[in-house]
């Protein structure tokens, strides 16, 4: 399994500024991801934070507005730049890692970050 | 990842079995069903997967239909504590790709005492 820590769990802030947003794993993962989840909808993915090179962002998501850093395979931010009302959401962190002796993958995830912006 | 289709929402009184459905018609020969659960306030979690035998683990059961059309997430003795959304995601299990999860609008399960 993977134990992730998000901080912070939630913030309000003014539209206009930027918050970033820490994922720390407790094990080494190749990869991490960022997901949005609106009010009232599910996760949608944002971008992969690859370690060592730039982020894969999805489709409708731009490295302006949400820049991601992965300075080590522990470790990741998201930022959420110029913040305006629409960008209310949780922002969960996620990994991938190997469950047990199966040749397989399994996804695990923080426990997210509520944003308000007002 | 191949689409899937859930009820919106379902009831289940406390103690008994929870069945939830969900219909992936489009399934590939390489992908796995995998289902997950959201309870409020909190990240996902996994519960188990399955290719095309039924599975059981500690969580629930799995059950596959033969032409793998659909399948069906059994909680036996459903809890309040089950309240959560349950995401029913299939996916390819290795390989470019296999790693985002694609989430649908899941089904919202409400456990009644």
């Amino acid at each position: 399994s993977a134990v992730i820590s998000q901080k912070p769990s939630r913030d309000i802030c003014q539209r206009g500024t930027s918050l970033t947003i820490q994922c720390q794993v407790d094990s080494q993962v190749t990869m991490m991801f960022w997901y949005r989840q609106q009010p009232g909808q599910s996760l949608t993915l944002i971008a992969t934070a690859n370690q060592g090179s730039e982020a894969t962002y999805e489709s409708g998501f731009v490295i302006d507005k949400f820049p991601i850093s992965r300075p080590n395979l522990t470790f990741s931010t998201l930022t959420v730049s110029n913040m305006s009302p629409e960008d209310s959401s949780i922002y969960l962190c996620s990994v991938v890692k190997n469950r047990g002796t199966r040749r397989n993958t399994e996804a695990f995830f923080g426990q997210g970050t509520r944003l308000t912006v007002v | 990842d191949a689409k899937t289709t859930q009820p919106t929402s379902m009831d289940c009184a406390e103690g008994r079995a929870a069945n939830l459905p969900c219909n992936h018609s489009t399934i590939s020969g390489n992908e796995y069903v995998y289902w997950y659960r959201q309870i409020h306030s909190q990240g996902p979690q996994y519960i188990i997967h399955g290719l095309k035998n039924n599975e059981t683990n500690e969580m629930a059961s799995l059950i596959i239909t033969e032409d793998r059309k659909s399948s069906t997430l059994i909680l036996p003795h459903a809890t309040l504590r089950d309240t959560a959304v349950y995401y029913c995601i299939v996916r390819v299990l290795t390989g470019a790709g296999s790693y985002q999860l694609t989430f649908g609008k899941g089904t919202k399960l409400s456990v009644i005492p």
